[in-house]
Order: C-alpha cells, then sequence, then structure tokens
C-alpha cells in the first residue's frame, strides 16, 4: 500500500497570503490529522477529520481551517499568513478514528512564511 | 490539560550500546495509549511502538521496549543494540479518549539521539 503523500512538499508565501495543503491518506483509512511542527511549539495538533466530518480541533486561530472529502483526502487551508506559521506541516492518517488506532504520517509539508 | 514531558532534549550513545530516553506524562484519565515515534533527518514520523494503559505487560518490538509505569506516569524507551539508523528525534506521544469521540494526540518536545559509531 502507498502512504500518506502530502502535496506540495515545499511552499514559500509572503504575509497576507492564504496557502492550501493536501493529504491522500492511505488507502482504506478514514482519519486524517494535522499537525503543526516548529522548534519552538514542537509538534502541535490542528485538528483531525473522520468521514468528511471535524471530530477534535487544536487552539489554533480560525485563519486555519480544513476539510475532507468523501475519498477521505484532505485539505488544510491557512488564510492571511504571518510569519509564525512558517513550519512543517504533518497530516497523519489511521483507519478509523479510536484511541488506539494507529497514526501514520506523511512526510510533510514545509511552508515557509517571508 | 493533558501534558507529555520528555526531559532529555539530547542523548547520545555508542553502537551497538543500549540507551533509555524518558517521558512523564500527566493525566487523571484511566483510558489512553502511549506512543514512541522517531523522526529521523528525512523527516517521515514513524511509529516504533505502542503501549495500552490497561496493559501492564511492557510492549516489545524487537530491539525496542518500553517500561510503563502507570502509577508513575512514566513511559521511557529503551533501544538496544543501537544501530546507527536509530539515530533520530524521539516523540513521546498520549493518546486518551475523553468527551465521547474527542481523541487527542499530545506528543511531548523529543529527544535528539546521537548514535555514535
Amino acid at each position: 500500500k502507498a502512504g500518506v503523500t502530502q502535496t506540495p512538499r515545499y511552499l514559500i508565501k509572503t504575509r497576507g497570503q492564504q496557502v492550501t495543503l493536501s493529504c491522500s491518506p492511505i488507502s482504506g483509512h478514514r482519519s486524517v490529522s494535522w499537525y503543526q511542527q516548529t522548534p519552538g511549539q514542537g509538534l502541535q495538533f490542528l485538528f483531525e477529520y473522520f468521514s468528511e466530518t471535524q471530530r477534535n480541533k487544536g487552539n489554533f486561530p480560525g485563519r486555519f481551517s480544513g476539510r475532507q472529502f468523501s475519498n477521505s483526502r484532505s485539505e488544510m487551508n491557512v488564510s492571511t499568513l504571518e510569519l509564525g506559521d512558517s513550519a512543517l506541516y504533518l497530516c497523519a492518517s489511521s483507519l478509523e478514528a479510536a484511541v488506539w488506532d494507529t497514526q501514520y504520517f506523511g512526510p510533510g509539508t514545509r511552508l515557509t512564511v517571508l | 490539560a493533558q501534558t507529555v514531558t520528555q526531559s532529555q532534549p539530547e542523548m547520545s550513545v555508542q553502537e551497538a550500546e543500549t540507551v533509555t530516553l524518558s517521558c512523564t506524562y500527566d493525566t487523571s484519565e484511566s483510558d489512553y495509549y502511549l506512543f514512541w515515534y522517531k523522526q529521523p533527518p528525512s523527516r517521515q514520523m514513524i511509529l516504533v511502538i505502542r503501549q495500552e494503559a490497561y496493559k501492564q505487560q511492557n510492549a516489545t518490538e524487537n530491539r525496542f521496549s518500553v517500561n510503563f509505569q502507570k502509577a508513575a506516569k512514566s513511559f521511557s524507551l529503551k533501544i538496544s543494540d543501537s544501530q546507527l539508523g536509530d539515530a533520530a528525534m524521539y516523540f513521546c506521544a498520549y493518546r486518551q479518549r475523553s468527551g465521547g469521540s474527542n481523541y487527542k494526540l499530545t506528543f511531548g518536545k523529543g529527544t535528539l539521539l546521537t548514535v555514535n559509531p
């Protein structure tokens, strides 16, 4: 099976712009989670989707949003980019959204905001 | 709020030796899972091992094993016969069920492991 894929792998944007990141989960997986990784804050949970519904959300401003499609692919959007949004954004998929499920991570999208 | 603490920002070990990475967590829940993830320089996070809180037996995966002390809320990772490929950032993670289906995965800050030849 193919692993979790994320596109694009690298992205450079300027302040005030918006960006959309894409994640394709492992085939058959219905849960997708997003994380932001920065040197200062470490890994922080953004949100989790299951069957096209957001089931869980982290403590991020409303500029961060996401959605999941019927084929389980997910996108996250960041509007009005700030310098502090520069980070590695990781997507993880799991079979279901159960506490025991293992999350499989993608390679990440490196976002740089200038 | 649940927190995960990894008190060792960096560790080093000689090839073929054994190293233990520490992790403590704070929770009032009884139903949860603990994970160790590895993130090599290529950046792809890989699951190393997981432990169910209700199981007293420590999980083992080949050269990787954990020492799970539920009362002490401690979850350390032991790597035996360290190999150069073990060099990576290691993250301890906690996942619980709270408020119905509200599963949250919380990570520690990570421990950077260097393996010396």
